[in-house]
């Protein structure tokens, strides 16, 4: 299977500043790139998919970009409400089954 | 608005079954790949299973082919997931989510969950 391997484990980030997390894949995964955030005691939510497409609903302060096996989530002007732990998945279908890395947590400095 | 609401969680005993359902709302569930999900205690996501919008072709990851199996009614609005021979670990909250259009296993709405816990 694909490995996700995330950094940092956990980001602390003072209110309106810049939050930047990095995702990497042990192959290839094309544009097949997603991100979720999945806030203290709630379901995922889809932020990103296609590397850089925001799902329905989504702040244009979220951005995604990458390619490959080299992968950023964004997150400009933060605000307390995004404090959560945030997940990206690989799901090219080439590799097997679809995998998610382990998580960064976004805290609020 | 999509909803997505699980029931059917519980306590079980190793070896045991337990059937999963999941009420959708809000669009049209027959024309949508469906998909569980699970995230043990702690830890991270799991994409466990996926069914096309026909119910005519699924898929597993390995670590539950053969003991789980995912069906859908589309008459009922309502996805399925049968988990028989459970080990302690499938232990987890199982997520039923709507996969994201021209994907297979991406949950672009997600419901709030059902607890499975596998002890004896």
């Amino acid at each position: 299977d694909t490995v996700m391997t995330q950094s940092p484990a956990t980001l602390s980030v003072s209110p309106g500043e810049t939050a930047t997390l990095s995702c990497r894949a042990s192959q290839t995964v094309g544009s097949n790139l997603a991100w979720f955030q999945q806030r203290p005691g709630q379901a995922p939510r889809l932020l990103i998919y296609a590397i850089s497409a925001r799902a329905s609903g989504i702040p244009a302060r979220f951005s995604g970009s990458g390619s490959g096996t080299e992968f950023t989530l964004t997150i400009r002007s933060l605000q307390s409400e995004d404090v959560a732990v945030y997940y990206c998945q690989q799901y090219n279908k080439y590799n097997k089954w679809p995998t998610f890395g382990h998580g960064t947590k976004v805290e609020i400095k | 608005e999509v909803q997505l609401l699980e029931s059917g969680g519980g306590l079980v005993q190793p070896g045991g079954s337990l059937r999963l359902s999941c009420a959708a709302s809000g669009f049209t569930f027959s024309t949508y790949v469906m998909g569980w999900a699970r995230q043990a205690p702690g830890k991270g996501l799991e994409w466990v299973s996926s069914i096309i919008s026909s119910g005519g072709s699924t898929k597993y990851t390995d670590s539950v082919e053969g003991r789980f199996t995912i069906t859908r009614d589309n008459s009922k609005n309502t996805l399925y997931l049968q988990m028989n021979s459970l080990r302690v670990e499938d232990t987890a909250v199982y997520y039923c989510a709507r996969v994201l259009s021209g994907t297979y296993d991406v949950g672009d709405y997600w419901g709030q969950g059902a607890q499975v816990t596998v002890s004896s």
